[in-house]
């Protein structure tokens, strides 16, 4: 079974919708969970830590269920340059600092 | 944004050519990593250091060599490679496994 798993998409929205995303891990001694942006032919790039309690940033919301080992990303009112790709990552403390990436999750928002 | 920075960006060589990737952090991190990307694929982690020192090797071919002098620099001297080793480099650094910082990547096409 995969550490990290996502669905892939593609998915497609228009402009002003609200997408969400869901991850779920398969080790529950995972301690950190992200959610990274990465662009077409760029490096991934931080979009927003996870904590338990869930965290909002602007338009971004993610939540965590430890309990179902789940994680998850809300965009609202989405935007032209949200086009991308997700992707979920966690990191347990027993594994060196090795982090576990899912294959991530493609989205276009359309005009 | 100058955080972790990789040289070349970008990289042609035959199959018999000897090269290295180069990456530096100016982060004060103490965890280095070196990431595969292919095209439509996930991150395929590498190696993974701590403190200079190798923690992880992912089974990589050993036509893949890494070198750690500290913890600010990391190469990865390639030779010998095969054209499915072409892909996108991404060498990252972190501390204590908290987030995880990604340079801009080497493009690399073996012919």
């Amino acid at each position: 079974r995969k550490e990290v798993e996502q669905d892939p998409g593609p998915f497609n929205v228009p402009e002003g919708a609200t997408v969400a995303f869901n991850c779920t891990y398969s080790n529950s001694a995972s301690q950190s969970f992200f959610w990274y942006r990465q662009d077409c032919r760029k490096e991934p790039k931080l979009l927003m830590s996870v904590y338990s309690s869930g965290n909002e940033d602007g338009r971004f919301t993610a939540q965590l269920n430890r309990a179902s080992q789940y994680i998850s990303l809300l965009i609202r009112d989405s935007k032209l340059s949200d086009s991308a790709t997700y992707l979920c990552v966690v990191n347990r403390a027993n594994t060196g600092n090795q982090f576990y990436f899912g294959t991530g999750t493609s989205l276009t928002v359309i005009p | 944004e100058t955080g972790v920075t990789q040289t070349p960006r970008h990289l042609v060589m035959g199959m018999t050519n000897k090269k290295s990737l180069k990456c530096e952090q100016h982060l004060g991190h103490n965890a280095m990593y070196w990431y595969k990307q292919s095209a439509k694929k996930p991150l395929e982690l590498m190696f993974v250091y701590n403190f200079k020192e190798q923690t992880e090797n992912n089974s990589v071919p050993s036509r893949f060599s890494p070198e750690c002098p500290n913890s600010s620099h990391l190469f990865l001297h390639l030779h010998t490679l095969q054209p499915e080793d072409s892909a996108l480099y991404l060498c990252a650094s972190s501390q204590d496994g908290v987030t995880q910082y990604f340079g801009p990547g080497t493009r690399l096409t073996v012919l």
